[in-house]
């Protein structure tokens, strides 16, 4: 069973709020991932972390940005959130070797 | 940049096989993956393939081809439960995981 954890499972949030959303994994990873994934879609990666004290942008252009202070937890922050952020998020986790992405449950995330 | 394409949608019978390919496009490959993600749920690892081949792992099998960038996911004797999408995906040399638009698999009695 995946040890990686997404606090809050649901969140509804006003326009122009600020919001972090967590990620904690207890595998040792060193690989870490967020995607983003409205309903029946595909992930689109949002930024990315291979070790503490990196983190990279992904393909899909976010407002959000990303800390990776401790190698176990991988934060999530929205500055200031708009109805366009209503998504489901994904985070994720490897050693890399084989690719075997471990998932947490995702946030669902809407912005009203 | 990356790519990745896959069949949107595919329709097969219970105990069936059932084919679902995906060709990429991409920088420094290091591995094609598959996951399976169940409606409301989260992506789990099915297969890798790192090298030329075929995998098999149980009713499922991967296969790859670098030289051809392709790669396709066997499912075989098809049970309702395996209704789900179906995503490949590809590390490049930057550590970035690309996932494919994934393919949407309904099994029917």
């Amino acid at each position: 069973e995946a040890d990686i954890y997404q606090t809050p499972r649901y969140l509804v949030i006003g326009t122009g709020k600020k919001i972090t959303l967590e990620c904690s994994q207890t595998m040792g990873h060193d690989k870490m991932y967020w995607y983003q994934q409205d309903p029946g879609m595909e992930l689109h990666l949002i930024h990315y972390s291979y070790g503490v004290n990196s983190t990279e942008k992904g393909d899909l252009s976010s407002e959000s940005t990303v800390s990776r202070i401790r190698t176990e937890h991988f934060p999530l922050t929205l500055e200031s959130a708009r109805p366009s952020h209503t998504s489901q998020y994904l985070c994720a986790s490897t050693d890399g070797t084989p690719d075997e992405a471990f998932f947490g449950q995702g946030t669902r995330l809407t912005v009203v | 940049g990356q790519s990745l394409e896959q069949p949107s949608e595919v329709t097969a019978v219970e105990g069936a096989i059932v084919q679902i390919n995906c060709t990429y496009q991409t920088s420094g490959f290091y591995g094609l993956s598959w996951y399976q993600q169940h409606d409301g749920g989260a992506p789990t690892f099915l297969s890798y393939n790192g090298l030329d081949g075929l995998e098999e792992t149980g009713r499922f099998s991967s296969f790859l081809s670098r030289s051809d960038s392709y790669g396709y996911l066997l499912l075989q004797e098809l049970q309702m439960k395996d209704s789900a999408s179906y995503f490949c995906a590809v590390r490049d040399s930057s550590y970035k995981l690309i996932f494919g638009s994934g393919t949407r698999l309904l099994v029917r009695p």
